[in-house]
């Protein structure tokens, strides 16, 4: 159980156009939903917080417009970068939290991200 | 400001040779400190929960302990397929997680 999915799994785009990552929850209830991005050999860094029907989160630093975050239903969230430029170039994994009691307090399930280039 | 720092930030370890990583934390509010695996272009794979110092979980060739100040990441007889980057994080107000720079582990056969 508590499986996580990405959608595309790697996408390359040109500057100036925008990209959507999808990430489901298959076989749980998400009641938040994160976002993260990677640059290599780095650790992750929390973009946004989400949670269903409610507008995200952002962290201090992560332009709200340019990366659109939308949390339509307990098992969905998109994230849609704007007018991508090359220095958007990088891994974006999403997790995601439910409350049930089968689940420990603040665990989160990752999804196995996706592979943005901009060229 | 919660603060998650991890030692070494590469370890190279022959196959069976035993090892310990390091996880050291500053944070108001422990709601948990979490250890994951990630692989090269994948996300991080679940692997430990600690709530309280003093605690211990073990999954096959890996045991983590907690203290009120680190973590530790124990690691016995690992084979090749135990390297990865292990990353540990701590769960603060809000759901969220704070992760540390990650620990790469090499195992040669």
């Amino acid at each position: 159980g508590a499986v996580v999915s990405q959608h595309p799994s790697w996408v390359i785009c040109k500057s100036g156009t925008s990209v959507k990552i999808e990430c489901r929850s298959l076989d749980f209830q998400a009641t938040t939903m994160f976002w993260y991005r990677q640059f290599p050999k780095q650790s992750l860094m929390l973009m946004a917080t989400s949670n269903e029907g409610s507008k995200a989160t952002y962290e201090q630093g992560v332009e709200k417009d340019k990366f659109l975050i939308n949390h339509a239903s307990l098992t969905l969230s998109t994230l849609t970068v704007t007018s991508a430029h090359p220095e958007d170039s990088s891994f974006y994994i999403c997790s995601a939290q439910t409350s049930g009691r089968a689940f420990s307090y603040n665990e989160q399930f990752f999804g196995p991200g996706t592979r943005l280039t901009v060229l | 400001e919660d603060q998650v720092t991890q030692s070494p930030e590469a370890l190279r370890l022959q196959e069976g040779e035993s090892s310990s990583l390091n996880c050291s934390y500053t944070v108001s509010g422990l709601r948990g400190l979490f250890w994951y695996r990630q692989d090269p272009g994948k996300g991080p794979e679940f692997l430990f929960t600690l709530y309280s110092a003093g605690e211990e979980k073990e999954k096959e060739r890996l045991k983590a302990t907690l203290t009120k100040k680190e973590s530790f990441l124990h690691i016995t007889a690992p084979k090749p397929e135990d390297s990865a980057t292990y990353l540990c994080a701590v769960g603060r107000a809000g759901n969220m997680l704070t992760f540390g720079g990650g620990t790469r582990l090499m195992v040669k056969p």
